[in-house]
């Protein structure tokens, strides 16, 4: 079965960073590519990093292109994202998701975690 | 940026009912294009990839239909459980982007 578990979300003030892990099991997770969503009331989804299955392809949205990085580690079958510079406009609920059909990075997505909160405000 | 527009934005039906959704592309997106289902407090669920695929596990009242710009997500006969929002996705070129979203509500 597959599962995918974010953690790492917390309440951080405008500047701060933060990095967000994602622990996923039951899929050969070198052959996937990995994404992070966010989601907030007023925007709805949004798509803000993918990474290839061996890591070493990133994309970014522009909205967080330069403070954000994607990374991950094969060997925990994990995937992060570290958050810097952080505005308002970041508070969301991050979610990690698996890429879909394999041997893609413009995927669509075939598992979610539940999401993690990050709230930033002063 | 490719901009997808859901309509309508909500949709009311009683159970048993058709409901017929609808995204357009700004652009065309070929049948790379994926209709997700949302209830409060979960992620989203994949029930259509590249257009008309259902996936795995997604019961056969759930279809797509569409290529290029114009893409449609019906379903035959709506069950208590479909009440949600959906939302479509493309995946032609970066960056990936998704639609505003239609909430199918009970009427």
């Amino acid at each position: 079965e597959v599962q995918l578990l974010e953690s790492g979300g917390a309440l951080v003030q405008p500047g701060g960073s933060l990095r967000l892990s994602c622990a996923a099991s039951g899929f050969t997770f070198t052959t996937y590519a990995m994404t992070w969503v966010r989601q907030t009331p007023g925007k709805g989804l949004e798509w803000v990093s993918t990474l290839s299955g061996a890591g070493g392809t990133t994309y970014y949205a522009d909205s967080v292109k330069g403070r954000f990085t994607i990374s991950r580690d094969n060997s925990e079958n994990t995937v992060y994202l570290q958050m810097n510079s952080l505005r308002a406009e970041d508070t969301a609920v991050y979610y990690c998701a698996k890429g879909f059909p394999v041997g893609t990075y413009l995927g669509a997505f075939d598992y979610w975690g539940p999401g993690t909160l990050v709230t930033v405000s002063s | 940026e490719i901009v997808l527009t859901q309509s309508p934005a909500t949709l009311s039906l009683s159970p048993g009912e058709r409901a017929t959704l609808s995204c357009r592309a700004s652009q065309s997106v070929s049948s790379y294009l994926a209709w997700y289902q949302q209830k409060p407090g979960q992620a989203p669920r994949l029930l259509i990839y590249d257009a008309s695929k259902r996936a795995t596990g997604i019961p056969a009242r759930f279809s797509g239909s569409g290529s290029g710009t114009d893409f449609t997500l019906t379903i035959s006969s709506l069950e208590p459980e479909d009440f949600a929002l959906y939302y479509c996705q493309q995946r032609s070129n970066w960056p990936l982007t998704f639609g505003g979203g239609t909430k199918v509500e009970i009427k």
